[in-house]
């Protein structure tokens, strides 16, 4: 499979606990976007990147939030001292700067249930 | 502020019938809309977009219309298939010729095919 991968796929963690995701984007794809996603509602963009440089990022990404993006390629999602209100699916996406398009190309995303 | 929302928040069609899925838009300086397909537990699928400067754009099956002067945006589907039952999110992107990459999403539309 040569999409966007995403992992853990499922995790649980103690209220006040770090939990890191990790994001493969499909290969060759030099912009990655983290969202997140509430049940019932559409994806809230995050942040995202242009090879390893963080460009954008949103008001929803608070202090307790870092991503990056090494070497341009696999990315990391950290939250520190998790709260419930952390509790989301995280969306992991990318694409590739093209001419006349830019598709942007999910993953399966990771739930994070922080009880 | 700037919203992407969806009329209709469930649909249910008979398997064959044609489905029509429509979304309101309210920035007029959004110039890239996707839609997407979300299925349960799974990431969004990116099933066709449309730039600003048409009104029309056709795929396999699908077809999506989009009229500035109201700011609407629908998704039709011929021939509906028990697969296509998900929900579908329309998103835009306020300034892609800019380089922005935000997409905004609306809240989703759940379709469900009946057999």
């Amino acid at each position: 499979d040569t999409g966007v991968s995403q992992n853990p796929r499922h995790k649980i963690t103690k209220r006040g606990q770090n939990v890191t995701f990790r994001c493969d984007p499909i290969s060759e794809h030099n912009r990655l976007y983290w969202y997140r996603q509430t049940l019932g509602q559409g994806p809230e963009f995050l942040t995202y990147f242009q090879n390893e440089a963080q460009l954008e990022k949103s008001r929803l990404l608070s202090d307790r939030f870092s991503a990056e993006r090494p070497k341009g390629s696999f990315s990391t999602l950290e939250i520190q001292r998790t709260e419930q209100g952390d509790s989301a699916m995280y969306l992991c996406a990318s694409s590739l700067i093209a001419g006349t398009g830019n598709t942007i190309y999910f993953g399966e995303g990771s739930w994070l249930t922080v009880v | 502020g700037e919203s992407v929302g969806l009329h209709l928040p469930t649909l249910s069609v008979q398997e064959g019938d044609n489905s029509i899925i429509n979304c309101a838009y309210s920035n007029s300086a959004s110039d890239y809309f996707i839609w997407y397909k979300q299925e349960s537990g799974k990431g969004p699928q990116f099933i066709i977009d449309i730039r600003s400067n048409m009104d029309k754009r056709q795929g396999q099956r699908v077809t999506v219309l989009l009229n500035k002067t109201v700011k609407h945006l629908s998704l039709q589907i011929a021939a509906t298939q028990p697969g296509d039952s998900a929900v579908y999110f329309c998103a835009e992107n306020i300034d892609a010729q800019g380089g922005s990459e935000k997409l905004v999403f609306g809240k989703g539309m759940k379709l469900t095919v009946n057999p």
